[in-house]
């Protein structure tokens, strides 16, 4: 079945950058996320990539997709206390965002000063 | 952007009683809810997929007599948690999606959950 794994601790620096890991394990995956959630809140979608991409930066992020190693990872530039949260990459097999989509059990990022 | 709320945020119930938890979308209507739930340091894990007007399709090991759901408007669905036990306790949380735009892929929005505990 489908699987998504991430590590579930990471500690940086303020200031450092963050580099988020995930792997996934269906090849038919279409689309992969990174979700934000900060505590007790509900999710917001970070950014998304689509499976014939390598590489997507948006402002301070950056996903780099491996297809061949089904390696997913999510790079915060400057890291910031506001980062604080957990991450969660997903993936979903469809075509459309009223397909299913399955989570990784999250990376909690701390910040340290 | 698109909204959705949650209601209540939060609810403390007594064992063997039912909970409605509400998933409105504000400003758009969705075609497709989605419910999952989060026990406290793990993922988030789809309990069913809701479509308007239709009966909600249930994930494999969720007991649609426990957890029913039902999609009555193109901007609200309903969780109900029917008899409700201590192990049921947990954050719910919907999303919703309104495109019928195949490559909208960013238009599944969350609600902020519900945290239900049951004593």
């Amino acid at each position: 079945g489908e699987d998504v794994e991430q590590s579930l601790f990471l500690s940086v620096r303020e200031g450092d950058s963050s580099v988020i890991n995930c792997t996934y394990t269906d090849s038919s995956s279409t689309y992969l996320y990174w979700y934000k959630q900060e505590p007790g809140a509900g999710l917001q979608l970070l950014t998304y990539i689509f499976s014939n991409m390598d590489m997507k930066q948006d402002q301070r992020l950056t996903v780099l997709l491996n297809k061949k190693d089904k390696h997913l990872s999510l790079r915060i530039a400057d890291t910031q206390t506001g980062d604080s949260a957990i991450y969660f990459c997903a993936e979903g097999s469809g075509y459309s965002s009223a397909s299913k989509i399955i989570f990784g059990s999250g990376t909690r990022l701390s910040i340290r000063p | 952007g698109a909204v959705v709320s949650q209601h209540p945020s939060r609810v403390i119930c007594k064992s063997g009683t039912s909970v409605k938890i509400e998933c409105r979308s504000l400003d758009f209507q969705a075609t497709t809810m989605f419910w999952y739930r989060q026990f406290p340091k793990q993922s988030l894990m789809l309990m069913a997929t809701s479509n308007e007007g239709s009966k909600a399709t249930y994930e494999q090991g969720v007991e649609k007599d426990k957890f029913l759901i039902n999609h009555a408007s193109l901007t609200l669905s309903t969780l109900t948690v029917t008899s409700a036990h201590p192990e049921d306790s947990s954050f719910y949380i919907c999303s919703a999606t309104l495109s019928t735009n195949p490559w909208d892929t960013d238009t599944q929005y969350f609600g902020p959950g519900t945290r239900l505990t049951v004593l």
